[in-house]
């Protein structure tokens, strides 16, 4: 979706390393959404904000960090890098579901490899 | 635990024919279903949803799914397969506590030969 970007779109790193991901969004949504893919394990959640001031935990927390610095602007970081960290990043956007709408919109992914 | 499962990681089906993707869940309450789909290099993207109303749901490019309650399950479907439609597929449940969050399957891929 293209109201949702996220940068890089493929990184590679190597261990140790300090990683920020990126991703922006121009949908006027209050929440966002940090996930990693893997393969045969699905989407699973990371972080997730509800808005600028209200930032949660996921399932899968451990070794990142977040930073939602504007309602439009959620980034994600690994402070030390390691190899199963290597993944596909996506983050996501949705309402408040106010109307009934709650899907979320994700970003084009972000490709991290960790050496 | 609240959980979403997709019992096939893949499907294949020959172009023209008909096709379901399997998924069933476990939550309490009432249930709000998605489904996605991921094309190579690409975010996922919302093919429909069940709230509440009718249990046959009518989505995007010709896809529909049927929520069946006391089997516990939401299958996606659509009456003939195109080549396009080969990506993987995701079902989805919201987290029944009422923070949006919504609970993924592992994913089906769907291969449709021409």
């Amino acid at each position: 979706d293209a109201d949702v970007t996220q940068t890089p779109r493929n990184r590679i790193t190597k261990t140790g390393k300090r990683i920020m991901l990126e991703c922006s969004q121009t949908k006027g949504h209050d929440r966002m959404y940090w996930y990693r893919q893997d393969p045969g394990l699905g989407l699973r959640l990371i972080y997730y904000s509800f808005d600028v001031k209200d930032i949660n935990k996921g399932e899968i927390s451990d070794g990142y960090s977040v930073s939602r610095q504007a309602q439009a602007k959620f980034s994600l970081s690994l402070e030390s890098a390691i190899p199963n960290q290597t993944a596909l990043y996506f983050c996501a956007t949705s309402d408040l579901g106010l109307a009934g709408s709650f899907e979320q919109f994700f970003g084009p992914g972000t490709r991290l490899t960790v050496l | 635990a609240q959980s979403v499962a997709q019992p096939e990681d893949q499907v294949n089906v020959a172009e023209g024919n008909p096709l379901t993707v399997k998924c069933t869940y476990s939550v309490s309450g009432n249930p709000y279903l998605f489904w996605y789909v991921q094309y190579p290099n690409r975010g996922l993207q919302f093919l429909l949803k069940y709230i509440t109303g009718d249990n046959l749901v009518k989505g995007s490019y010709g896809f529909e799914a049927e929520f069946n309650k006391s089997q516990t399950s939401f299958h996606l479907k659509k009456p003939s397969a195109l080549v396009s439609d080969s990506a993987l597929y995701f079902c989805a449940v919201r987290d029944p506590l009422g923070t949006d969050k919504l609970i993924f399957g592992t994913g089906t891929r769907l291969q449709v030969f021409p």
